[in-house]
């Protein structure tokens, strides 16, 4: 089962890019990769996914690099609202399971 | 669309107390998933149904049942609650493509304290 790793937290300034970092070093290769936020104790929301090319949409962007052993989340421009944890997660089958693991507590900064 | 419901919000029990905590989707759904999350950690999945008709255990799924009513519900009891089941208590449901790529949606969770 390919589990995730990610720093236990990080700061940015606000307006600037964030860069949040995962490894995922026993990932398969069908296994595609999640990220989700959670903002002080709300459900996760769903921000972006991607299987091995770089994937964008109108909230992030996803950098996942050739060997597929680690992944960046990017948020463009961050703001106040994006403070919040951010868990990189990869699908573990059977069941479609989720593993979310602790996850980055992002802070930005004014 | 109201997306994933889940009844009650908030809740206390005593030790030794039942409850059933209740889950909804409109989404048409086929799967559906319980987490609970305690302090500071990541979510754990509990039980989760595939679709109509079947449920299958995940990490943490002692001291709870579970029951997939119809395509829509997905209820989790704690048939004699414990201190330990503390949490709070998230519903996720997904379209359940076999082998495809998967997106959960989550519901705004259920507070729970068992004194």
């Amino acid at each position: 089962d390919a589990k995730t790793t990610q720093p236990p937290s990080m700061d940015c300034a606000e307006g600037r890019a964030a860069n949040l970092p995962c490894n995922h070093s026993t990932i398969s290769g069908n296994e595609y990769v999640y990220w989700y936020r959670q903002i002080h104790s709300q459900g996760p929301q769903y921000i972006i996914h991607g299987l091995k090319n770089n994937e964008t949409n109108e909230m992030a962007s996803l950098i996942i690099t050739e060997d597929r052993k680690s992944s960046t989340l990017i948020l463009p421009h961050a703001t106040l609202r994006d403070t919040a944890v951010y868990y990189c997660i990869v699908r573990v089958s059977p069941g479609n399971q989720f593993y979310f693991g602790t996850g980055t507590s992002l802070t930005v900064i004014p | 669309n109201a997306g994933v419901t889940q009844t009650p919000k908030f809740q206390v029990l005593k030790t030794g107390q039942s409850m059933t905590l209740q889950c909804a989707q409109d989404m048409n759904h086929n799967s559906m998933y319980w987490y609970r999350q305690d302090p500071g950690m990541g979510l754990r999945l509990i039980y989760y149904s595939a679709s109509e008709g079947t449920t299958d255990k995940g990490e943490v799924p002692n001291g709870y049942n579970v029951s997939r009513l119809n395509k829509r519900e997905f209820s989790l009891r704690l048939e004699s609650a414990a201190p330990s089941q503390t949490s709070v208590y998230f519903c996720a449901s997904s379209v359940g493509l076999a082998g495809g790529q998967e997106t959960q949606y989550f519901g705004p969770g259920t507070r729970l304290l068992v004194l």
